[in-house]
């Protein structure tokens, strides 16, 4: 069955440094996306980066990349050169298969990120 | 607007009542999803609509809840005969038929 965990609940970094959040999935499907998205306080879900499981490189977007690692099934965020305002609830997601009609996300717990001044 | 537009933003009713609540994808995006999120959760599923295609109502949590989407674009989500554990944030999203899902603000519902 599909699943997405997030295993560490609360994270805490210093500012100005870098922080991996974990994400492992899993799945049958040999085709398929991961998500990141960043939930503040404020509630709003804010969609971050994007890797497709054919994608040979790692996604990059400004201070967000994706360690993709396939074998392992994970895809783990970094987050690079942390700000306060970087402090949220992160979410890993996966969507299976390119085309058809079944685009849900299934969705991880979640990752609590404090960002310490 | 250019965002996912949900209504209204917060929504306190007594148990055993029915709530509709509305969303506005972005303009051109043909895919829309509704989702739920309990307090500390991730989101779950509850139906996804896609064009004309049937919706995928897979995560419909009972029959009290249904969903449609008129013309293509807005969608309402309707509770019928609310109970306590209908409790949650319902987030709307949207997205073109690949692509990142793009989410309304939600709604925080609150039932008595």
């Amino acid at each position: 069955a599909q699943k997405i965990t997030q295993t560490q609940p609360g994270m805490f970094v210093q500012e100005k440094e870098a922080v991996t959040l974990d994400c492992t999935y899993d799945t049958s499907d040999q085709s398929y996306g991961l998500f990141w998205y960043k939930q503040p306080s404020s509630g709003e879900m804010i969609f971050l980066i994007y890797q497709g499981s054919y994608d040979e490189q790692n996604a990059t977007e400004g201070r967000y990349s994706l360690n993709f690692q396939k074998a392992r099934k994970s895809a783990n965020l970094v987050i690079s050169a942390s700000q306060l305002g970087d402090s949220a609830m992160y979410f890993c997601a996966m969507r299976e298969g390119r085309g058809g009609n079944n685009r849900k996300l299934i969705w991880g717990l979640g990752t609590s990120l404090a960002v310490n001044p | 607007g250019a965002g996912v537009s949900q209504s209204p933003s917060n929504k306190v009713t007594e148990k055993g009542k029915d709530v509709e609540l509305r969303c506005d994808p972005i303009s051109g995006h043909t895919a829309l999803y509704w989702y739920r999120q309990s307090l500390g959760q991730g989101l779950e599923f509850l139906i996804y609509f896609q064009g004309n295609s049937a919706p995928d109502k897979s995560g419909l949590p009972s029959d009290r809840f249904s969903a449609e989407r008129t013309g293509g674009s807005v969608s309402t989500l309707t509770i019928q005969r609310t109970q306590q554990e209908d409790s949650a944030v319902y987030l709307c999203a949207s997205s073109l038929v690949t692509g990142a899902q793009h989410f309304g603000d939600g709604t925080r519902l609150s039932i008595l």
